[in-house]
């Protein structure tokens, strides 16, 4: 079974700082990653997905995200925070299945609350 | 396109109660998710429906049953609510086309409190 850990559950930055969110995979086979990002009171919406091809996967709102194999990590940056970045992150892997149909099940993180301070 | 919708927005019962919870999305997506969202503990999958027809046990399904109703809705039902059931619940849908990872869109929850 696939599992996912972020460190840190609060994280606090300065504004125009760098933001580094970390996520650890578990996955007996080639994962799919996800991240996610929640404002208050919100659902979720996608951010980026790595999937296959390029390791370095762009999102939006400035973001980024590598997969990086060796480490089984999928660790979240911008480079300089704004304050509209304040949020909670999720970080996901999809259940990989026979493709033969079947739903796209999402194990999440248990999230990263990002602080931008002034 | 309003994408994926959920009523209501908030609800309190009482212990024992029943209760619905709707979903409904107009992106003609073919699956369609139920998660709970509860502190510290991320989203965990309720059930699921790969498509019209079909349902599935996700993660954590127990006192919860579910509807696909048609291709664009999918029900959430709470027989008996429990205080353990207290979470803010999300419908989420994706095109889940084969052999790709389609993006799962979500609504924008329900809170339940259940007394």
């Amino acid at each position: 079974a696939q599992s996912v850990t972020q460190l840190g559950s609060h994280v606090s930055v300065s504004e125009g700082a760098l933001v580094l969110l970390r996520c650890n995979y578990s996955s007996s086979v080639p994962p799919y990653l996800f991240w996610y990002v929640q404002y208050p009171n919100q659902g979720l919406q996608l951010l980026l997905k790595y999937t296959t091809g390029a390791t370095l996967v762009k999102g939006i709102n400035g973001f980024e995200a590598e997969f990086k194999k060796s480490e089984t990590s999928f660790h979240l940056t911008k480079p300089s925070a704004h304050m509209s970045d304040a949020a909670e992150y999720f970080c996901a892997v999809s259940d990989l299945r026979e493709r033969t149909g079947g739903g796209n099940k999402l194990t999440f993180g248990t999230g990263t609350q990002l602080k931008v301070e002034l | 396109n309003a994408g994926v919708t959920q009523t209501p927005k908030f609800q309190v019962l009482k212990t024992g109660q029943s209760m619905t919870l709707q979903c409904a999305q107009d992106m003609n997506h073919n699956s369609m998710y139920w998660y709970r969202q509860d502190p510290g503990m991320g989203l965990r999958l309720i059930y699921y429906s790969a498509s019209e027809g079909t349902t599935d046990k996700g993660e954590v399904p127990n006192g919860y049953n579910v509807s696909r109703l048609n291709k664009r809705e999918f029900s959430l039902r709470l027989e008996s609510a429990a205080p353990s059931q207290t979470s803010v619940y999300f419908c989420a849908s994706s095109l889940d086309r084969l052999f790709s990872t389609d993006t799962q869109y979500f609504g924008p929850g329900t809170r339940l409190t259940v007394l």
